[in-house]
């Protein structure tokens, strides 16, 4: 079976820093991504990361530890526009994706 | 990047009647495609994985009489939900991954289908 595990909410201050972690325990691994989900609309592409470590995208970075199990997305600089619900996935042995319940992050001012 | 779309973006339909929905791929030939489904504050649900030209792939727990997949090209996939009853309103999601190596899935903007 598929376990993948996120906080469900979180809160944040504009301009701050976030970090959203995800566990996962899959039969199959061909990389982990993240989405971002803004209510009604379907998710958006933000990160894909398939060999250790960390992957830099603008305010964006993803890490990843396989032995673990784990990852998180790093948000900087947090703008408003950034309240959204973000979804970690596991690619499984056979190209589909299982998601994560997602965490639904609120920025304040 | 790559465009999905859906049709019709939102639907209501009586229950015990069938609905359809269209995935389509715009820009690109899609090999595979998968359908999830969405309830309200929760995350994405796999309904199934369908390849062009072959019988879909159902997750335990679905329905495959009931939520019929047809990927008859590379750019279309359809999920019909036959005898729709209320508990089948959702948010319906279709995504699609192509055949150039992209790793990522592309997704659709999704269907809102009510069952009253």
């Amino acid at each position: 079976g598929q376990n993948i595990d996120q906080p469900t909410e979180m809160t944040a201050t504009e301009g701050a820093i976030v970090q959203i972690n995800c566990t996962y325990q899959t039969s199959g691994f061909n990389g982990l991504f993240w989405y971002q989900q803004h209510a009604g609309e379907a998710p958006t592409f933000l990160s894909y990361n398939v060999l250790d470590g960390l992957e830099e995208k603008g305010r964006f970075s993803s890490f990843l530890s396989r032995s673990k199990g784990y990852s998180y997305l790093l948000l900087k600089e947090l703008q408003m526009k950034d309240s959204a619900s973000y979804l970690c996935a596991v690619k499984g042995g056979a190209n589909n994706l299982f998601f994560g319940t997602g965490t639904r992050l609120t920025v304040i001012p | 990047g790559a465009v999905v779309s859906q049709h019709p973006s939102w639907v209501i339909c009586k229950s015990g009647t069938s609905v359809k929905i269209e995935c389509r791929s715009l820009d690109f030939q899609a090999t595979t495609m998968f359908w999830y489904r969405q309830f309200p504050k929760q995350s994405l649900m796999l309904m199934a994985t369908s390849n062009e030209g072959s019988k879909a792939t159902y997750e335990q727990g679905v329905e495959k009489d009931k939520f019929l997949i047809n990927h008859a090209s590379l750019t279309l996939s359809t999920l019909t939900v036959t005898s729709a009853h209320p508990e089948d309103s959702s948010f319906y999601i279709c995504s699609a991954s192509g055949t150039s190596g992209v790793l990522e899935q592309y997704f659709g903007p999704g269907t809102r289908l009510t069952v009253t």
